[in-house]
């Protein structure tokens, strides 16, 4: 079936300092990729949606200059971190969806972000 | 947009009880509802979904109910069993991929042996 790769899967990094994630769909082509974030004994909130080739759309609340987002190839997207805050820490994990087959959104294996 | 209710948020049943748990969902173009499995520190696990030209699905002790009138939709696990024990969420989305998937708020399921 539909694999995403995501790493790292933990990733302890410095206040200020930026972390980059990435997530890979290996055996198809990830028409969209979107990312959440996961609070501890929370449900998985939305940050952005992001298709191949064009900007990411954040939902309301997300900064987008705090969380960059690219999207460049059907089986690439990156979550970059910019200048991680301890309230940063949480668990970030991405999902892809195709356009071919049931449109089964096949998420990564998720990111333990920790920021001290 | 989208908003999707879920209840409980914690449900304890004894091993061999059936568990249900319970989903509204507020946009009737959301045509496709999927229940997720998810143990500590992982990836949510799909473990069935079900679509809105249907109203009930089931996959051994799972099964998947949907009211497209009422717009709620319900997970039904019967013969619990310990490795049960997890969060489980629903979710809802339109039929197009770049239709993202709204989430429930999740509820944690207890089996005691």
């Amino acid at each position: 079936g539909a694999v995403v790769s995501q790493h790292p899967s933990r990733v302890i990094c410095k206040s200020g300092t930026s972390v980059k994630i990435e997530c890979r769909s290996l055996d198809f082509q990830a028409t969209t990729m979107f990312w959440y974030r996961q609070f501890p004994k929370q449900s998985l909130m939305l940050m952005a949606t992001s298709n191949e080739g064009s900007k990411a759309t954040y939902e309301q609340g997300v900064e987008k200059d705090k969380f960059l987002i690219n999207h460049a190839s059907l089986t690439l997207s990156t979550l970059t971190v910019t200048s991680a805050h301890p309230e940063d820490s949480s668990f970030y994990i991405c999902s892809a969806s195709s356009v071919q087959g049931a449109l089964i959104d096949t998420f990564g294996s998720g990111t333990r972000l920790t920021v001290v | 947009g989208e908003n999707v209710e879920q209840h409980p948020s914690t449900l304890s049943v004894q091993e061999g009880d059936s568990a249900v748990i319970k989903c509204t969902y507020s946009d009737s173009a959301s045509n496709y509802f999927p229940w997720y499995k998810q143990e500590l520190g992982k990836r949510p696990q799909l473990i069935i979904d079900i679509r809105s030209n249907v109203g009930e699905k089931k996959d051994q002790r799972i099964a998947v109910t949907l009211n497209k009138t009422a717009k709620h939709f319900s997970l039904h696990i019967t013969e619990t069993q310990p490795e049960d024990s997890a969060v489980y969420f629903c979710a809802a989305k339109g039929h197009n991929a770049g239709n993202m998937l709204t989430f429930g708020g999740g509820t944690r399921l207890m089996v005691k042996p």
